[in-house]
């Protein structure tokens, strides 16, 4: 079964200063990664998404993450934080074989003036 | 219309009531998804629907009832709660496929008196 690991429930940032949300991953196949953003009072939306082409990958907002095999790692990084990105963030992992998506425990992150 | 609905978007229950979480996706999408999200725990995954017929149940209590009665609809019918049971419940759906994202409501807030 696939997992991830979600290092850190709270990471605390200045805003202008360097976002970096980290996710490792566990899994017996090649898998699909995604990092989810979740605002308070509504559901998870898509920030962006690992499908085995390229191992940088752009999201919305300005987010990306880069998938290292060697690592089993998908760290979610921003060059700079803007007060809008206080929010939850959700790693989760999937394979091929199944739709099943498995979550993350979840990053707060705070952004401070 | 677009995205997935649910309604409504909070809901007080006593524990002898009957009630139901009703979720619309206008996507197009074959799969549909019941999350239970509790504070300071990881997104559990309640049940699965794949083509309207239900492809997982991760032991959730009988006292959740989901129905799918086509593509686009899902229901969960609650009756005799439990306190412990107040969470954010949220409907997903996508394509059933590994690489398919999940597209989230903005979930019914339910609280158990």
């Amino acid at each position: 079964a696939q997992s991830v690991t979600q290092l850190g429930s709270h990471v605390s940032v200045s805003e202008g200063a360097l976002v970096l949300l980290r996710c490792n991953y566990s899994s017996s196949v090649p898998p699909y990664l995604f990092w989810y953003v979740q605002y308070p009072n509504q559901g998870l939306q898509l920030l962006l998404k690992y499908t085995s082409a390229a191992t940088l990958v752009k999201g919305i907002n300005g987010f990306e993450a880069e998938f290292k095999k060697s690592e089993t790692s998908f760290h979610l990084t921003k060059p700079s934080a803007h007060m809008s990105d206080a929010a939850e963030y959700f790693c989760a992992v999937s394979v091929p074989t199944a739709s099943k998506l498995t979550f993350g425990t979840g990053t707060r992150l705070q952004v401070t003036l | 219309e677009t995205g997935v609905t649910q309604t409504p978007r909070h809901l007080v229950m006593g524990m002898t009531n009957k009630k139901s979480l009703k979720c619309e996706q206008h996507l197009g999408h074959n799969a549909m998804y019941w999350y239970k999200q509790s504070a300071k725990k990881p997104l559990e995954l309640m049940f699965v629907y794949s083509l309207e017929e239900r492809v997982e149940n991760n032991s959730v209590p009988s006292r959740f009832s989901p129905e799918c009665p086509n593509s686009s609809h899902l229901f969960l019918h609650l009756h005799t709660l439990q306190p412990e049971d107040s969470a954010l419940y949220l409907c997903a759906s996508s394509q059933e496929q590994g690489d398919s994202p999940l597209h989230f409501g903005n979930g019914t807030r339910l609280t158990v008196t």
